[in-house]
Order: C-alpha cells, then structure tokens, then sequence
C-alpha cells in the first residue's frame, strides 16, 4: 500500500448505528487529518492530529469521535448520525504542521445516513 | 478569519489549450501559503502546487503555474496544453499557521476537458 488509504470506501448506515471510519498513512508522516467534504460546500476540517496528540477539534459534534492510536493510523468513531452528516470523509497527512507542507489525502469515505 | 473564493463554478476548455482558474483569498496573516488540489471524480485529494506567501517567483510544477499577485490577493491556477484526464474539480486552498496547519479551501471549479 502507498499513500494514504481509507476503508471503507462506501458506508450505508442508520441513524442507530455505530460504525468506524478507518485511515491509513504509509509516508511516514506525523500529522493527520479529518475533512468533511459536503455538495457545493468547501472543505471543513474536523479533526487535527500531530504526533497522536489531537490539536484542533472544529466544534464538531461529539457523535464524532475521532482516535489516533499512533502516527500512521487514525480512526472516526461514528454514533447517532443524522441524515445531514452524509458526506465524504476525507482523511489527510503531512509531514509537520508547517503552513508549507503540503497534505496528501486518502480517496475518503462516501458515507450515507439513512 | 480567512477566506478563498473561487468564482468559476464550471469551466470548460478545448484540449490542448491554456485554461486558467480563479481563486482570491483574504486574511490578515502576513504569512501564509496557497495551494491547489486536484479531485477527480475518484474522490481523491491530488496536491499540484503551493505557493507562499513570501516566494518572490511564481510557482511552477510541469503544466502547472501558479499566478500569484500578492497586492489582488489572487492566486490563479493555470493549465497549460490541457489534456482529457484533467477532468476533474479544482481546489484553492490556504493555510496558515496558529499551532497548527489551519488550511481553508475554496468551494471548487469543476474543469471539463472538451475533445
């Protein structure tokens, strides 16, 4: 595997359910992110990691939860969903948090609430 | 707080043409960085060019260049000798630095490649 991966690809799922989003980064790099990419909206970053350590949570609500077990992989815990949190998920990594480092992105997660 | 626009929801280009994309951005961070991302309909993110803020030369990456007039605050993507497989959505972005890499991205331009 290269770059960055995200399983699953494709999520169908119940407002009831519980489900996982998994990242996976292969570039040796200490910083990970979570984007929310919605129709006709920009971007919205979610959830920042650097060095396992969460430094940025984007006012997202707690049925979110994101999980950075250590620096190659990074999960978001999904619980009670609403229909609005249909999206893509996008996952994210860099080489530092340096305004020049560029983020290389994962495929994401078509994630749809029924 | 900052702030791209891109104004061009949908530009079409004949192959082998020059085509250029538009995106302005504000901030009051004297420092910072402008990228473009590729999405293809793959869903995935592709990282072209970057662009800082204190570069004194324009970006260039292959048939990438990056138009950046600092006193417009524009930062204009430009394809040169488009091809088929550039069909996708384009992404200006920007990020600056508080603790973290903050990156605030444009609503997109979808780019269609006309044979």
């Amino acid at each position: 595997e290269t770059g960055v991966t995200q399983t699953p690809r494709h999520l169908v799922m119940g407002m009831t359910n519980k489900k996982s989003l998994k990242c996976e980064q292969h570039l040796g790099h200490n910083a990970m992110y979570w984007y929310k990419q919605s129709a006709k909206k920009p971007l919205e970053l979610m959830f920042v990691y650097s060095l396992e350590e969460r430094v940025e949570n984007n006012s997202v609500p707690s049925r979110f939860s994101p999980e950075c077990p250590n620096s190659s992989h990074l999960f978001l815990h999904l619980h009670t969903l609403q229909p609005e949190d249909s999206a893509l998920y996008l996952c994210a990594s860099s080489q530092g948090l340096r305004q020049n480092n560029e983020q290389f992105f994962g495929p994401g997660t078509r994630l749809t609430v029924l | 707080a900052q702030k791209i626009t891109q104004t061009q929801p949908g530009m079409f280009v004949q192959e082998k043409e020059a085509v250029t994309l538009d995106c302005t951005y504000d901030t009051s961070d004297p420092s910072y960085g402008l990228f473009w991302y590729k999405q293809p309909s793959s869903g995935e993110m592709i990282f072209l060019i970057y662009q800082g803020s204190y570069d004194q030369q324009n970006a260039t990456e292959g048939r990438y260049s990056l138009n950046f007039q600092k006193a417009r605050k524009s930062a204009n993507l430009v394809i040169s000798a488009s091809q088929l497989g550039d069909s996708a959505m384009y992404f200006c972005a920007m990020s600056t630095t508080g603790g973290y890499q903050k990156v605030t991205f444009g609503i997109g331009t979808k780019l269609q490649v006309i044979p």
